[in-house]
């Protein structure tokens, strides 16, 4: 049972552009999200979160955006740069009061920024 | 500030070998969670340590143990290894307790296990 669902296994994307990345889920309890970015033989390196309270959050480059009814978020970048390419994770997590909670992964994204 | 680290980079063991890999948290972190990370896929949570106990416990079998030290570092032991168990293995640190809200989890480089 895939709770996190990244549907799309690539995106490729010039530099300059948008990029979109998308990810869906099914948990209900769900109501803390984070995007991860990952290279090839580091570990993932957290990239921007968004609570279930807000439909926006923004760091510089990236957005990410939630919409709640439709248990949908998405990590825009803006502009595209070429070391952005890697794989990006979109995980989520359920508040359990007092420690952080287990992490659900979807199984990610590459992006791929062209010149 | 110390980031996450793992150790060792590198493993390779044979069917039923036993296997120890370590972790340590970033600075001011209590929390250390364990993750596995197969081919192709995201991360699978193991377990979780919070202050030398275990906070829970994903989809694995008790051969898979954890422990968590004074120092908030940890180890994850996998006994009777099955080809299976190859995989990126990944700690994250967090700082768990009474902060109110969710606290983002920071991983390390990971440790790759390779069992023939």
């Amino acid at each position: 049972d895939q709770q996190v669902k990244q549907n799309s296994p690539s995106l490729s994307v010039q530099e300059g552009r948008i990029s979109i990345l998308n990810c869906d889920y099914t948990n209900s309890m769900f109501d803390y999200f984070l995007w991860y970015k990952k290279y090839p033989a580091e570990g993932p390196t957290f990239l921007i979160s968004i609570s279930s309270i807000k439909d926006k959050n923004e760091d510089g480059r990236f957005t990410v955006f939630l919409n709640k009814s439709a248990k949908h978020l998405s990590l825009h970048i803006v502009p595209s740069q070429p070391g952005d390419s890697a794989v990006y994770f979109c995980a989520a997590s359920s508040y359990g009061g007092g420690t952080a909670s287990k992490l659900t992964f979807g199984t990610g994204t590459r992006l791929q920024v062209t010149l | 500030e110390t980031g996450v680290t793992q150790s060792p980079t590198h493993l390779i063991k044979t069917r039923g070998q036993q296997v120890t890999l370590r972790c340590s948290s970033q600075s001011g972190h209590n929390t250390v969670s364990w993750y596995q990370q197969a081919l192709g896929q995201g991360p699978q949570f193991i377990f979780q340590y919070y202050r030398e106990e275990e906070n829970g416990r994903g989809n694995f079998p008790p051969r898979f143990s954890g422990l968590q030290f004074p120092n908030y570092s940890s180890e994850l032991n996998v006994n009777a290894l099955e080809l299976d168990d190859s995989a990126l293995y990944l700690c994250a640190s967090s700082l768990g307790g009474t902060s109110g809200y969710q606290e983002t989890q920071y991983f390390g480089p990971g440790t790759r296990l390779l069992v023939l």
